[in-house]
């Protein structure tokens, strides 16, 4: 059974960086038809993607983020993190990774099949 | 991009169907048959419904549909049950560089 588990700081300083790791148990990071993925909920409001991540490092951003936003991978370890620079209030949310198959060519997906509980992150001095 | 829309909320009696639509545009739903959804409970984490518009995962209930027409897909659900009541996501697929982009979220309620 396949879990996903996000941690990291709960409170971070504005204007400092957000980091969190995701910790896949279960299966592999290194399978080539999975994609794994971060997304994000401010309080009372809905979901966003931020970013997704190949195990060979092959990353994608929303472009809303992207300038501040790095995702890495560590299969060694079987994680992969989350980086948010300059963080301001507007970046307090539920942040959430998760598995999305892809396929192989030309049987392509595009969802999120599991997800991580979620953490809570509060931007606040 | 921007969020797919969603009415703020649907609600219906125990028994009865109801649908939630999701409007996006001819560059996201219109575009590619990669509409999923996601049922999310108070405090907890999303949970694959739909995926590619109709195609429902291993262990979910089949009173849980999915349609698209156009720039707009639908989710159905019939026989509502209390258990129904939750926040629903619709997602498309957007582009090579915006991969996903979620709908506003509807929240169901059961009467």
């Amino acid at each position: 059974q396949l879990q996903l588990q996000e941690s990291g700081p709960g409170l971070v300083k504005p204007s400092e960086t957000l980091s969190l790791t995701c910790t896949v148990s279960g299966g592999s990071i290194s399978s080539n038809i999975y994609y794994w993925g971060w997304i994000r909920q401010p309080p009372g409001k809905g979901l966003e993607w931020i970013g997704t991540i190949y195990y060979s490092g092959s990353t994608y951003f929303n472009p809303s983020l992207k300038s501040r936003v790095a995702i890495s991978v560590d299969t060694s370890k079987n994680q992969f993190s989350l980086n948010l620079s300059s963080v301001t209030a507007a970046d307090t949310a539920v942040y959430y990774c998760a598995r999305e198959p892809r396929g192989i060519y030309p049987y392509y997906y595009y969802y999120m099949d599991v997800w991580g509980t979620g953490t809570t992150v509060t931007v606040s001095s | 991009q921007s969020a797919l829309t969603q009415p703020a909320s649907v609600s219906g009696s125990p028994g009865q169907s109801i649908t939630i639509s999701c409007t996006g545009t001819s560059s996201d739903i219109g575009r590619y048959n990669y509409v999923s959804w996601y049922q999310q409970h108070p405090g907890r984490a999303p949970k694959l419904m739909i995926y590619d518009v109709s195609n429902r995962p291993s262990g979910v209930s089949n009173r849980f549909s999915g349609s698209k027409s156009g720039n707009t897909a639908s989710l159905t659900i019939s026989g509502l049950q209390a258990e129904d009541e939750a926040d629903y996501y619709c997602n498309s697929f957007g582009s090579s560089s915006t991969l996903y982009v979620f709908g506003t979220g509807t929240k169901v309620t059961v009467l």
